[in-house]
């Protein structure tokens, strides 16, 4: 299947700072990227769908201005998690979609932990 | 709206019995149906989907799953477990083409010797 590159795979960030975490689609144009978020021992939650050149969709109770999204370029998303607290602390996975390959890929997921 | 719900948050057999995890969904509309597998801290893989074609599904390492419409359901099997196949297990529904997924709470799945 088609690749979904995350990263950073894990980061330790300070409270009041921002983090970056990069979603690339390696081997296919992804028109359409989501990002979920996973706390310990539950399901994924959909924060927020982005489309290539689009702003982003964001899922009822997801700050917007928290949580950051560009989708510049069919093989990028970012998500940025803004002035970041110890209840940011979670799992972060994106998926990729493209034209062709209609399947959702994920990226491995990126552990957030703010201290 | 679309929701799935996965009964038994843990599911525990032994090694070379029948894996039985279960899933029902909700959908106003003809539903995608899929599989997902996570193994700790890395993202997930699909391991098949219902799309309105055959309403029995075979994925990867040896997992199938039924469509029933009748009962909602899109329960996961496979023959005999590996202890390869401890993880926890995402049912996960789509409406109407292939648009946001719909996650269940997951299934941990634990084999056993």
């Amino acid at each position: 299947g088609a690749v979904v590159s995350q990263h950073p795979s894990r980061v330790i960030c300070k409270s009041g700072t921002s983090v970056k975490i990069e979603c690339r689609s390696l081997d296919f144009q992804a028109t359409t990227m989501f990002w979920y978020r996973q706390f310990p021992k539950q399901s994924l939650m959909l924060m927020a769908t982005s489309n290539e050149g689009s702003k982003a969709t964001y899922e009822q109770g997801v700050e917007k201005d928290k949580f950051l999204i560009n989708h510049a370029s069919l093989t990028l998303s970012t998500l940025t998690v803004t002035s970041a607290h110890p209840e940011d602390s979670s799992f972060y996975i994106c998926s990729a979609r493209g034209r062709v390959n209609t399947e959702a890929f994920f990226g491995q997921g990126t552990r957030l932990t703010v201290v | 709206a679309q929701s799935v719900t996965q009964l038994g948050s843990h599911v525990s057999v032994s090694e070379g019995a029948l894996v039985l995890l279960r899933c029902n969904y909700s959908s106003s509309v003809p539903p995608y149906l899929f599989w997902y597998v996570q193994y700790p801290n890395q993202g997930l893989q699909l391991l098949l989907k219902y799309t309105s074609a055959a309403t029995l599904v075979k994925g990867i390492n040896g997992f199938e799953a039924e469509f029933k419409k009748s009962e909602t359901s899109f329960h996961l099997t496979k023959p005999s477990a590996h202890m390869s196949d401890a993880a926890e297990y995402f049912c996960a529904v789509e409406a109407g083409g292939y648009n946001k997924l719909i996650f269940g709470a997951g299934t941990r799945l634990a084999v056993h010797p």
